[in-house]
């Protein structure tokens, strides 16, 4: 079956500190992936996206970088973090041809 | 560019009282909609989509593209229908990217 893993769930982390979020896909081969922020009021916001290994494309500048190092894995770092990266992270996959997402468990960041 | 509308933040309603989640949309091209729901303590997950035109648990959404517009109605609602809804737009063509409204909680009181 086709299952989405993000960790971790939670994570508290002092301003200036590297930041690495990991999801994984298993069940399908070649999806598309996403990293989503919702932070406190807002909806949710497209960071990156990713059609392939290697592909990464942002829709907003910020203090973030995304990585695919292999078809299933989706990395979102930091090599600073600032308080505005606080927020809940979602990643997210779809099958290419398909308009339906499935997404991870999230991870709540809160930088003090 | 694109936009999602969600314009109430919190939706209160008895059980068994109508609901209806307003989504108002802007997309140049032709729109491909969707409602997103979370309830406590899971993930995010797809309700329904317009192109698919069906019911999930007594839900139901008609794209109506004079009003542009992708409301989400349930003649009676129950307790376990109390979560977050989200309406979202695919845009980008085969990037298949969603932008999403910013939500409303719907909280169904006994």
């Amino acid at each position: 079956s086709q299952t989405i893993h993000q960790w971790p769930a939670t994570l508290v982390q002092p301003v200036g500190s590297p930041l690495s979020l990991e999801c994984t896909v298993e069940g399908t081969s070649n999806p598309n992936l996403y990293w989503y922020r919702q932070a406190a009021g807002r909806g949710l916001q497209l960071l990156f996206y990713s059609v392939g290994i290697g592909q990464i494309s942002s829709e907003v500048p910020q203090n973030l970088s995304a990585s695919r190092p292999q078809d299933r894995q989706f990395i979102l770092s930091s090599k600073k973090l600032l308080l505005s990266d606080s927020g809940f992270y979602l990643c997210a996959w779809s099958v290419q041809g398909s308009r339906g997402y499935t997404f991870g468990s999230g991870t709540r960041l809160t930088v003090v | 560019a694109q936009r999602v509308t969600q314009p109430e933040k919190l939706l209160s309603v008895f059980k068994g009282a109508p609901v209806e989640l307003k989504c108002n949309y802007s997309y140049s091209g032709s729109p491909e909609l969707f409602w997103y729901v979370q309830y406590s303590r899971q993930r995010l997950q797809l309700l329904l989509r317009h192109i698919s035109r069906e019911s999930i648990k007594g839900f139901t959404a008609d794209l109506n593209k004079g009003e542009t517009s992708f409301h989400l109605k349930k003649p009676f609602a129950q307790e376990e229908d109390s979560a977050m809804y989200y309406c979202a737009l695919v845009y980008g063509g085969a990037t298949n990217k969603l932008i999403f409204g910013t939500g409303t909680l719907l909280a169904v009181q006994p």
